[in-house]
């Protein structure tokens, strides 16, 4: 099956800069490559997503970048916010089946 | 982003009770429903899958007897815990996916913290 492997599992970072968070998998005939957001006691968010025919996707302060040889993928968070705090999963799965997690990183941004 | 209601938000139960939980999606037809628990600071651990009409399929370790699914339409599904024990205490979390655009992705519900004493 799938594993995946999520990097650091905690990040402490100034507000304004940036943020970064690894994640690598194993099957490569998976081909889609979200992750969430989840605060305190609430369930998780979609933040942002990637297939696997795009490398990279952006959304306002937030991008994702797929690299299929390697098998890893990363989130990006620039000019991070206090409310940017929360843990940030990543996930791995063939469309239509089930997701694989990585096992999370808590992000706190210093104001 | 598609909306996911689940209910109880929390609930506290004594030991051999039964709870049920409701994973509601509010503006999408949900083919595919996941149930998930998460301990503290932990990930997300997959209980079952279940497609709608058809029975749940449980990851192993997890007994079907004690945790019943049933997804009753496209957009209802619920998870019973039959004669919960204090090991059960945990959060529950639902997902769905949909069809066509939505078919890729999960919406989560907003998590039901349970508690047996």
């Amino acid at each position: 099956g799938e594993n995946v492997e999520q990097h650091p599992s905690t990040l402490s970072v100034q507000e304004g800069d940036s943020a970064v968070i690894k994640c690598t998998y194993s099957d490569s005939a998976s081909n889609y490559f979200p992750w969430y957001k989840q605060e305190l006691g609430k369930g998780p968010q979609l933040i942002i997503d990637i297939r696997s025919n795009v490398g990279e996707k952006k959304d306002q302060r937030i991008a994702v970048t797929l690299n299929k040889t390697a098998k890893h993928f990363s989130l990006h968070i620039t000019e991070t916010q206090p409310e940017d705090s929360a843990v940030y999963f990543c996930a791995a799965s063939k469309v239509g089946n089930q997701f694989y997690f990585g096992t999370g990183t808590s992000l706190t941004v210093i104001p | 982003g598609a909306v996911v209601s689940q209910h109880p938000s929390r609930v506290i139960c004594k030991s051999g009770t039964s709870v049920k939980i409701e994973c509601r999606s509010l503006d999408f037809q949900a083919t595919t429903m996941f149930w998930y628990r998460q301990f503290p600071k932990q990930s997300l651990m997959l209980m079952a899958t279940s497609n709608e009409g058809s029975k749940a399929t449980y990851e192993q370790g997890v007994e079907k007897d004690k945790f019943l699914i049933n997804h009753a339409s496209l957009t209802l599904s619920t998870l019973t815990v039959t004669s919960a024990h204090p090991e059960d205490s945990s959060f529950y979390i639902c997902s769905f996916s949909g069809t066509g655009g939505l078919a890729d992705t999960q919406y989560f519900g907003p998590g039901t913290r349970l508690t047996v004493l």
